[in-house]
């Protein structure tokens, strides 16, 4: 079974760009995460998306939003981006939203905004 | 709110030798889910092991074990006959069954001598 893919691994963006992100959660998995991963801050969460709905949202502005598909696919958007917006940003999946299910995730898209 | 706490930022351990890295965290609830995350410098997050806190039960996963501390909050991971595979960061994380999300400490980084 393929793993959690992620969509672009690289990208370079100037400030006040926008960006969107994408996760293919691991086949018949429903729930995706998504962190944010600084050396300041290390792992944060973001948000969760379940059957369309987000679920959980960390403690981020407005600028970060994201939104899933009816085949579980999810994308995150960074609006007016600013340099502290270089991370690696992190998709999970898992089948449910059951804290038993373990999150597995995708190998990251490194982001860096010049 | 839940913390995790990781208070080494780097361990190092002899090729074949045995090295534990420690996590406490602190939370108010009964039941949750614990777990040890590798990721190494290709940066795919991976899971080494889980354990659910209801479990008295320490979970073993080949040379990887834990030593679950309920009452001191405290779950540490043994590596056991370390390889230069083992090379990574360990990230401890914990499970909400309230929001689900994933709490993760701050990370270890284990080198391994030959």
């Amino acid at each position: 079974k393929a793993g959690v893919t992620q969509t672009p691994r690289y990208l370079i963006k100037t400030r006040g760009q926008q960006v969107t992100l994408s996760c293919s959660p691991i086949s018949g998995h429903r729930s995706v995460s998504w962190y944010q991963q600084t050396p300041g801050q290390g792992l944060q969460f973001l948000f969760e998306y379940f059957s369309e709905t987000q679920r959980n949202k960390g403690n981020f502005p407005g600028r970060f939003s994201g939104r899933q598909f009816s085949n579980s696919r999810s994308e995150m958007n960074v609006s007016t981006l600013e340099l502290g917006d270089s991370a690696l940003y992190l998709c999970a999946s898992s089948l449910t939203l059951s804290e038993s299910d373990t999150q597995y995730f995708g190998p990251g898209t490194r982001l860096t905004v010049l | 709110a839940q913390t995790v706490t990781q208070s080494q930022p780097e361990m190092s351990v002899q090729e074949a030798e045995t090295v534990t890295l420690s996590c406490t965290y602190d939370t108010s609830e009964s039941d949750y889910y614990l777990f040890w995350y590798k990721q190494p410098p290709s940066r795919q997050m991976i899971l080494v092991i889980r354990q659910e806190a209801y479990k008295q039960q320490n979970a073993t996963e080949n040379r990887f074990s834990v030593n679950f501390q309920k009452a001191a909050k405290s779950f540490s991971l043994k590596i056991s006959d370390s390889q230069l595979g083992d090379a990574a960061m360990y990230f401890c994380a914990y499970r909400n069954p309230l929001n689900e999300k994933l709490t993760f400490g701050t990370g270890t980084r284990l080198t391994i001598i030959p």
